[in-house]
């Protein structure tokens, strides 16, 4: 257990609609990060929010956003779905942004567009 | 080309082998991360690296900066040991500053 939680487990949507993934960080850990799993592939870094301002973005397009709140929790958002966005998605969190903060992984939400 | 690449990708043993998992990236890092993965999607992170040798129970993890190639070793195998290990950096300059980027993962099967 890592005190890290997300919530849903599952979902399922349909192409075009919208989607809001929520992420519960350990206490006191002012860094979370977001990461798309495809099947069979490593995780790809979505983006990263320190303090509630975003603090990195890896390849994705301006439809994923997110927020990060002072209870330390934090949502990912998805507009005008695609097939493509079908996907394990995992948030972690750290102490800080270091690269030598250890992350903390939640369990996932598994996505499927329809 | 990939920036982290992992090999094996899949490997199979039997209970009680030594087994090594080999990383090499291709950017500058400030660290580089060993998670393992377990199915249903839990990632717990095993080591963090940014020189030398870390050593925990039966699992070791090496790095060689310059060389940039790191290893998962893991000395007396075990079936609970079956998960996939995923190499991941920390990107030091460029377009991976300040990312995680992850290897595709080394699917290991420990057999009784």
């Amino acid at each position: 257990e890592t005190g890290v939680t997300q919530s849903p487990t599952h979902l399922i949507k349909t192409r075009g609609q919208q989607v809001t993934l929520r992420c519960s960080s350990q206490s006191g850990h002012n860094t979370v990060s977001w990461y798309q799993q495809a099947l069979g592939q490593g995780p790809q870094f979505i983006f990263q929010y320190y303090r509630e301002e975003e603090n990195g973005r890896g390849n994705f397009p301006p439809r994923f956003s997110g927020l990060q709140f002072p209870n330390y929790s934090s949502e990912l958002n998805v507009n005008a779905l695609e097939l493509d966005d079908s996907a394990l998605y995992l948030c972690a969190s750290s102490q800080g942004p270091s690269s030598t903060d250890t992350q903390y992984f939640g369990p996932g939400t598994r996505l499927t567009v329809l | 080309k990939n920036e982290v690449e992992q090999s094996p990708q899949n490997l199979t043993a039997q209970e009680g082998e030594f087994i090594t998992i080999n990383c090499s990236y291709s950017v500058g890092i400030s660290a580089l991360h060993w998670l393992q993965q377990h199915p249903g999607g839990g990632i717990v992170s095993l080591f963090m690296l940014s020189s030398g040798k870390k050593k925990h129970g039966r699992l070791i993890a090496t790095i060689n900066i310059q060389e940039k190639h790191s290893s998962l070793h893991i000395t007396a195998s075990h079936p609970r040991d079956s998960a996939v290990y995923i190499c991941a950096v920390f990107g030091a300059g460029g377009t991976s500053y300040g990312k995680l980027t992850f290897g595709q993962g080394t699917i290991l099967t420990v057999h009784p």
